[in-house]
């Protein structure tokens, strides 16, 4: 079975300061990383994936996760957050089903709720 | 391209009745999948279907049922309402596996 841990509820940080969303998980394969993204009255959105290869990734609007295997985490950054940043983010993980391909099934962590003040 | 499209988006039901929600997936997707977000208990799975068979299911009761046409089009089915159903139900679509999901903007259920 797998397992997310999304270590902080709720952040709040000052605009132009830099942050750090904590996300770690356990599961007994490999696995497949997300962070997704839902700003205020829209839907989830994609933020940014790894899959294999380089264990930095990064999203077109700043944010980077860096994959850490030893220590089973996948923590979002950014240098310096805006405030169209605010929103909830959501760490989800998923891997390669013995029984069969996956295309949707993913555990999600609880949520960190990013709010950016002027 | 159209996104993915769930109907409706409120609903108000009473205890002991049942209810369908339905999810169009973006065209040429052939992978549905639901979920179910409550504030307490987050981002649940509920179950997943590809071409019309079911792939993967979550850890919900036998109320909760699912299924998917021909046309990838797809509707989720409670049976007998409990008032711990009241939820946000998110459908996604994906194109390939272990890639971006695209989700709804969800359907608002609420149990009296």
């Amino acid at each position: 079975a797998q397992s997310v841990t999304q270590l902080d509820s709720q952040v709040p940080v000052f605009e132009e300061a830099p942050v750090e969303l904590r996300c770690n998980y356990s599961s007994s394969v490999s696995v497949y990383l997300f962070w997704y993204v839902q700003y205020p009255n829209q839907g989830l959105q994609l933020l940014l994936k790894y899959l294999s290869g380089s264990t930095l990734v990064e999203s077109i609007n700043g944010f980077e996760a860096e994959f850490n295997k030893s220590q089973t985490s996948f923590h979002l950054r950014k240098p310096s957050v805006h405030i169209s940043d605010t929103a909830e983010y959501f760490c989800a993980v998923t891997s390669f089903n013995a029984g069969g391909t996956s295309y949707g099934k993913l555990t999600f962590g609880q949520g960190t709720i990013l709010t950016v003040h002027p | 391209k159209a996104g993915v499209t769930q109907t409706p988006r409120y609903l108000i039901k009473t205890r002991g009745q049942q209810v369908t929600l339905s999810c169009s997936p973006i065209s040429g997707h052939r992978s549905v999948s639901w979920y179910q977000q409550t504030p307490g208990q987050g981002l649940q799975f509920l179950f997943e279907y590809f071409s019309e068979t079911q792939r993967n299911k979550g850890n919900f009761p036998g109320r909760f049922s699912g299924r998917q046409f021909s046309n990838s089009r797809s509707e989720m089915n409670v049976s007998t309402l409990e008032l711990g159903d009241s939820a946000l139900y998110l459908c996604a679509s994906s194109a390939r596996p272990y890639e971006k999901l695209f989700f709804g903007s969800g359907t608002q259920l609420s149990v009296l």
